[in-house]
């Protein structure tokens, strides 16, 4: 099946601060990447949906300008969190999709962060 | 609306007995597709099955089992002899056909199965 990886798997980091988080489909093109979030015993949200090359589409309520997403290449996609505080502490799992796919997400093993 | 109820939050059951868990979902769209996710503690989601809205036939893959009643709008999941491995939190998703990729999530069910 198709695999996606995330990278770092977990990340603690001052508040203030920026994080990266990488998502990559190892196998497979992905046209279309996902970004969920999950805060502790909840479902997860769909913050944004990224297309190779162009500007991310974020949800109602996601800032923008705080989570930066770029889909650079087909099988990369990255989160920035900028100015990370306490209340970004989180779960965020990616996933992507191919192209002509019967619409299965592949989701990513999830980065779990945490703003001191 | 678009919406997914999983109306329990929390199942506790003994290994080998059977459990079912619900999902109830709300879509204007007549095209849609139904989906289960295990999320086991160490946090990736993984597929069970996918289902459009014009298959109504229950599927079963080993212990796993799907009933699709379009009627009531449900898509309950069904593990039969329950084991340790599956405790997890199992979530329903929708996906309407007027949003192409947009995976519409229920709150999820945590299953506890004890030896």
């Amino acid at each position: 099946g198709a695999v996606v990886s995330q990278h770092p798997s977990r990340v603690i980091c001052k508040s203030g601060t920026s994080v990266k988080i990488e998502c990559r489909s190892l196998d497979f093109q992905a046209t279309t990447m996902f970004w969920y979030r999950q805060f502790p015993k909840q479902s997860l949200m769909l913050m944004a949906t990224s297309n190779e090359g162009s500007k991310a589409t974020y949800e109602q309520g996601v800032e923008k300008d705080k989570f930066l997403i770029n889909h650079a290449s087909l099988t990369l996609s990255t989160l920035t969190v900028t100015s990370a505080h306490p209340e970004d502490s989180s779960f965020y799992i990616c996933s992507a999709r191919g192209a002509g796919g019967l619409y299965e997400q592949f989701f990513g093993p999830g980065t779990r962060l945490t703003v001191l | 609306a678009q919406k997914v109820t999983q109306a329990q939050t929390e199942i506790s059951v003994v290994e080998k007995e059977d459990v079912t868990l619900d999902c109830v979902y709300e879509t204007r769209d007549t095209t849609y597709y139904l989906f289960w996710y295990k999320q086991p503690p160490s946090g990736e989601l993984v597929f069970l099955i996918r289902r459009n809205s014009f298959d109504e036939q229950n599927e079963i893959s080993g212990r796993y089992s799907w009933n699709f009643q379009k009627s009531t709008s449900s898509f309950n999941f069904t593990i039969t002899a329950s084991q340790v491995v599956d405790s997890a939190v199992y979530f329903c998703a929708l996906r309407p056909t007027g949003y192409t990729d947009k995976l519409i999530f229920g709150t999820g069910t945590r299953l506890q199965v004890f030896p």
